[in-house]
């Protein structure tokens, strides 16, 4: 198995330009995560997906960002406009569900920069 | 509402000593509860995590974790440390009962001097 893929995995764009981040879940798994992670704040769950529909996007920042997972192997991370405080870490992941426990896989993330 | 507080961001210990790191939760329902592991410029990878079928956890790279409920705590250890062990570790935990959403804690830097 793949893991959890994410594209791309560096992303260096200027300030009012458009971003969009990829993932692909495993195979099987029925939820996918996107989270953000930086120095000052840490970890933080953006938005979760379960059977590709949307269930807490509390954590988005602003309607400057926007995710939709428009198939079970397929989810993407927009933001529009991006402003330099955007830069961070981005991590998709996916969970499996094994003997009533939620388990979550994440993929090598996506380092963006925004100038 | 839930919690998990890791004491210390930063722990520097000796290759070859004890690693501790600290977790403490918060939870309203019985918890199940995770140590994640994450390498430098890499995403998170589980290392071992409590699912209430033994209070001692064994996970990968002989960490260890011991759930005890009377504190609160899942503190992660390791007999010997070792310099591959360089890493930031986050202590994390779901709610049982079906709940998806991972709660985080901030994070333990680990540094392994030589």
């Amino acid at each position: 198995d793949a893991g959890v893929i994410q594209s791309p995995r560096h992303e260096v764009t200027e300030m009012g330009q458009e971003v969009t981040l990829r993932c692909k879940p495993i195979s099987g798994h029925n939820s996918l995560f996107w989270y953000r992670q930086t120095m000052m704040r840490g970890l933080e769950l953006l938005i979760y997906f379960n059977n590709n529909v949307p269930i807490d996007d509390s954590g988005m920042p602003e309607d400057r960002f926007s995710a939709k997972m428009p198939n079970a192997s397929f989810s993407t991370l927009k933001i529009q406009p991006s402003e330099p405080r955007d830069s961070a870490v981005y991590f998709c992941a996916s969970n499996l569900r094994l003997a009533g426990v939620n388990e979550q896989f994440f993929g090598p993330g996506t380092r963006l920069t925004v100038l | 509402a839930q919690s998990v507080t890791q004491l210390g961001s930063h722990v520097s210990v000796s290759e070859g000593a004890l690693v501790l790191l600290r977790c403490n939760y918060s939870s309203s329902v019985p918890p199940y509860l995770f140590w994640y592991v994450q390498y430098p410029n890499q995403g998170l990878q589980l290392l071992l995590k409590y699912t209430s079928a033994a209070t001692l956890v064994k996970g990968i790279n002989g960490f260890e974790a011991e759930f005890k409920k009377s504190e609160t705590s899942f503190h992660l250890t390791k007999p010997s440390a070792h310099m591959s062990d360089a890493a930031e570790y986050f202590c994390a935990l779901i709610g049982q009962g079906g709940s998806e959403k991972l709660v985080f804690g901030k994070g333990t830097k680990l540094t392994v001097n030589p």
